[in-house]
């Protein structure tokens, strides 16, 4: 299996701030990453797929960059919307894991 | 625009049979390069791929949960559905239904239900 380690777990910020997540993979996955967002009560939502391209409709403040094995997605200035649980996913084996999840709080 | 909804029991006996099934709205579940999805979540724990179908038949599941996991699709009711048997408190998680993209050489999951506690207890 491919393990997917994000850092931070959690993290406290500010409407306004920037914030950098990042995600490592246990073995090189090329650009075969997708970001998500999980809001308290809401259903996932797809933010970024293969690292850096953004989905329709999502806000450009999300960038995703990254490649091999570490990846970061980078939200430019924090919305109140923003604040949730980001996860990574590799699509690079057919057996498809996640990160643990990052979760973004009010500071 | 596509929607996801599970259904099904939020309570299951231990050793027992977990049955879910994700309806389909706003578009066929026959149409398009998909594959149709189950997703769990552990309280405190990172989302996990239980397996997934195409409405073809063809299906493909993480080996953890192998023996244990079947996946059928329905087309005329635009269903899918989730069978984990012989659970045990582990099995307790927030499970989700999702449509995997196959595009050129990526997959995505979009979109999700919103999700549905499954408690394993006596």
């Amino acid at each position: 299996d491919i393990q997917m380690t994000q850092s931070p777990s959690s993290l406290s910020a500010s409407v306004g701030d920037r914030v950098t997540i990042t995600c490592r993979a246990s073995q090189s996955i090329s650009n075969y990453l997708n970001w998500y967002q999980q809001r308290p009560g809401k259903a996932p939502k797809l933010l970024i797929y293969a690292a850096s391209t953004l989905q329709t409709g999502v806000p450009s403040r999300f960038t995703g960059s990254g490649s091999g094995t570490f990846f970061t997605l980078t939200i430019s200035s924090l919305q109140p919307e923003d604040f949730a649980t980001y996860s990574c996913q590799q699509s690079y084996s057919t057996l498809w894991t996640f990160g643990q999840g990052t979760k973004v709080e009010v500071k | 625009q596509v929607q996801l909804q599970e259904s099904g029991p939020g309570l299951v006996k231990p050793s027992q049979t977990l049955s879910l099934t994700c309806t389909v709205s706003g578009g066929s579940i026959s149409s398009g390069n998909y594959y149709w999805s189950w997703i769990r979540q552990v309280a405190g724990e990172g989302l996990e791929w239980i397996g997934d179908i195409y409405t073809s038949g063809s299906t493909n599941f993480n080996p953890s949960l192998k023996s244990r996991v079947t996946i059928s699709v329905d087309t005329s009711k635009n269903q899918f559905s989730l069978k984990l048997n012989s659970v045990t408190a582990a099995d307790t998680a927030v499970y989700y239904c999702a449509r995997r993209t196959y595009f050129s050489t990526s997959n995505w999951f979009d979109p999700w239900g919103h999700g549905t506690l499954v408690t394993v207890s006596s």
